[in-house]
């Protein structure tokens, strides 16, 4: 099974600072890999998603990441954090080569945006 | 597209009552999963259906919980009899084909059992 790993529960930034929310996955094969984010009483929202282009994806509201194959990493980044960016990142994985769907989800970062 | 709904979006309920959520897909989508979020526990996958099938139900914590899908557009889970642990928050999602296509949510069900 896949496995993911977010280090950091919480992450404080300053409003205008940057955010870097961090993600690893354990996969022999490089999965798919997306960004969700949640806001208060709101159901998950794709950020963004790679699946085998560029290594570099944007995302929406100015987020993205980077796929590093060497590392197993797929960190999410923003170069000047917002108040509206308050709110819980979860990096998720799927398998290459499934037809079901089945995304494999991180434990969430907690991001608070301090004015 | 009104994306995943879910109803109701809130639920409260005495310990011993039957309870039952319900989600409707997106139109076309063939994956549909179950999950539940808890602040101790974080984000759970209970059950998954593809083509209306329950492929994986690993998840779902006991034998009070059951999960149905009669047809490509309706989902029910349903716990009897609920417990004061099964309070959280229940979210619906579904997927197209591939595991490249993501998961669209719904607004969730809170659920909270006295």
């Amino acid at each position: 099974a896949q496995s993911v790993t977010q280090l950091g529960s919480h992450v404080s930034v300053s409003e205008g600072a940057l955010v870097l929310l961090r993600c690893n996955y354990s996969s022999s094969v490089p999965p798919y890999l997306f960004w969700y984010v949640q806001y208060p009483n709101q159901g998950l929202q794709l950020l963004l998603k790679y699946t085998s282009a560029a290594t570099l994806v944007k995302g929406i509201n100015g987020f993205e990441a980077e796929f590093k194959k060497s590392e197993t990493s797929f960190h999410l980044t923003k170069p000047s954090a917002h108040m509206s960016d308050a709110a819980e990142y979860f990096c998720a994985v799927s398998e290459r080569g499934s037809t079901l769907g089945r995304l494999y989800f991180g434990r969430g970062t907690q991001l608070t945006v301090w004015p | 597209d009104a994306g995943v709904i879910q109803s109701p979006r809130h639920e409260v309920t005495e310990m011993g009552q039957e309870v039952t959520l319900r989600c409707k897909p997106i139109s076309g989508h063939n994956s549909l999963f179950w999950y539940r979020q808890t602040m101790m526990r974080g984000l759970e996958l209970l059950i998954y259906f593809n083509n209306n099938v329950p492929i994986d139900d690993s998840g779902m914590p006991e034998d009070r919980f059951s999960a149905k899908m009669p047809n490509a557009s309706f989902s029910t889970l349903k716990i009897q009899p609920s417990e004061p642990r099964d309070s959280a928050v229940y979210f619906c999602a579904s997927s197209s084909r591939g595991a490249s296509y993501e998961q669209y949510f719904g607004p969730g069900t809170r659920l909270t059992v006295t």
